[in-house]
């Protein structure tokens, strides 16, 4: 089975604060994604990476950065954490050419 | 642009009864079509998914039909269950570049009661 595993399942940062949230994939797969889940809106995409080193922005990249130094985890930062970015935040993965992806179980972050 | 239109929620029925949560699309080319549930307090998992028109996917009793000539891929069960409730998000993929993304709907809260 595909495990996809992220560092917290819920956290609470105040507004300013640099967040890091992580994830790390099990299954070797080459194509990672950073979804941000809101009620009424479903799910954006933020950024994703098809590779090591390698990064794309997704539809609401704006205040948001990723990075991805080994192949198994995608990190995504908030350079300076907002409370417009209190949400939940999902991880996915895929292999290379596949349309299916495999979500972990989200973070639930809160900026006060 | 690609887009997913799904009926909006909540949807509260009783044990055993039908289900229908409605799904639409605009997508240029021929799309993958997915139904994802989450449950609770959880991520997203995948329900079901149809590669091309007149697919049927189909897992744990639900069903949907890839439909080309009405661009929908509605979700169905016949006999619904107090543990099918959840929020059920219908998507399609589409190739960015050298590989697949997936564009979703807004969500539908199934609520079932005992």
């Amino acid at each position: 089975d595909v495990k996809v595993t992220q560092s917290s399942r819920y956290l609470v940062k105040r507004t300013g604060e640099k967040v890091f949230l992580e994830c790390v994939q099990d299954m070797d797969h080459e194509n990672m994604f950073w979804y941000r889940q809101d009620p009424g809106l479903g799910l954006r995409l933020i950024y994703f990476s098809y590779d090591v080193k390698m990064k794309e922005k997704g539809d609401i990249p704006e205040g948001y950065s990723v990075s991805r130094e080994k192949k198994e985890r995608f990190s995504l930062i908030l350079e300076s954490a907002s409370t417009n970015q209190t949400s939940m935040y999902l991880c996915a993965s895929s292999p290379w050419g596949s349309d299916t992806q495999y979500f972990g179980p989200g973070t639930r972050l809160t900026v006060l | 642009g690609n887009s997913v239109t799904q009926m909006e929620g909540p949807v509260t029925l009783s044990e055993e009864a039908f289900l229908t949560i409605n799904c639409t699309y605009t997508a240029t080319g021929y799309p993958s079509l997915f139904w994802y549930v989450q449950y609770p307090g959880e991520g997203l998992q995948l329900l079901l998914k149809a590669t091309k028109a007149d697919d049927k996917g189909s897992n744990k009793g639900f069903e949907a039909t890839y439909r080309k000539e009405t661009t929908s891929f509605h979700l169905e069960k016949g006999s619904v269950q107090v543990s099918d409730s959840a929020v059920y998000f219908c998507a399609l993929s589409y190739r960015g570049g050298s590989n697949y993304k997936l564009t979703f709907g807004k969500g539908t809260l199934l609520t079932v009661n005992p």
